[in-house]
């Protein structure tokens, strides 16, 4: 079981939809991450909140848009997607962001398919 | 700019071997290196993490070391268990960007 809650599992939608991605942590974690993972690549960052305010974004296109409303939950708000951003999406937290030396808890991600 | 690469790629050995897998980075100027394990279709789990201070670290059956002189790190792991069967990623903490790093994963397969 991971400390780290991804909701949905698996997400199918099309190009005109708008969703939600949902991440959950009770750790008292005050750094969080969204990466996107391609199938059989390394994850890529995308977003870094830290202390619930918007710390890095990756030049990720305006079709994903990060939401922390408070320090367990990170939402990504998903709205006229393409194909190639098909993928798993995973959430991470860590203590805190800064040259952190504690490690990032992951949790077992979204799969998402845009059709 | 930050590079971090695994070698193997893919490795497949019988059930009892120990094994060492390799990872390199180009830019020495690191915090820490960790040590990620990802199943199919699921998550990354933290096995170790050395602070750029550290030489090695190890847990159970997992021993890792790194020389951040010439950027490079060994994941040992000891009497290859089927259970082992996962890909296996490093992450450098880099101080230029302050985020993890991932190398490109070595597949592991143990085979009874």
């Amino acid at each position: 079981d991971t400390e780290v809650t991804q909701t949905p599992k698996h997400l199918v939608m099309g190009m005109t939809n708008k969703k939600s991605l949902k991440c959950e942590q009770h750790m008292g974690h005050r750094a969080m991450y969204w990466y996107k993972q391609k199938a059989k690549k390394p994850p890529e960052l995308m977003f870094v909140y830290s202390y619930e305010k918007l710390s890095i974004n990756e030049s990720v296109p305006s079709r994903f848009s990060p939401e922390c409303p408070n320090s367990s939950l990170l939402n990504l708000h998903l709205h006229a997607l393409q194909p190639e951003d098909s993928a798993l999406y995973l959430c991470a937290s860590s203590p805190y962001r800064f040259y952190s030396n504690q490690p990032q808890h992951f949790g077992d991600g979204t799969r998402l398919s845009i059709l | 700019k930050q590079e971090v690469t695994q070698i193997p790629a893919a490795l497949s050995v019988p059930e009892g071997e120990n094994l060492v897998l390799n990872c390199s980075f180009t830019d020495s100027a690191i915090y820490n290196l960790q040590w990620f394990r990802q199943d199919p279709g699921k998550g990354l789990t933290s096995l170790l993490l050395i602070q750029s201070s550290q030489r090695e670290q190890t847990s159970g059956r997992l021993n890792a070391s790194l020389d951040k002189s010439s950027g490079r790190s060994t994941l040992y792991i000891a009497a290859s268990q089927p259970g082992d069967s996962a890909t296996y990623l490093c992450a450098v903490g880099s101080y230029n960007t302050d985020k993890l790093i991932f190398g490109t994963g070595t597949r592991l397969q143990v085979f009874p």
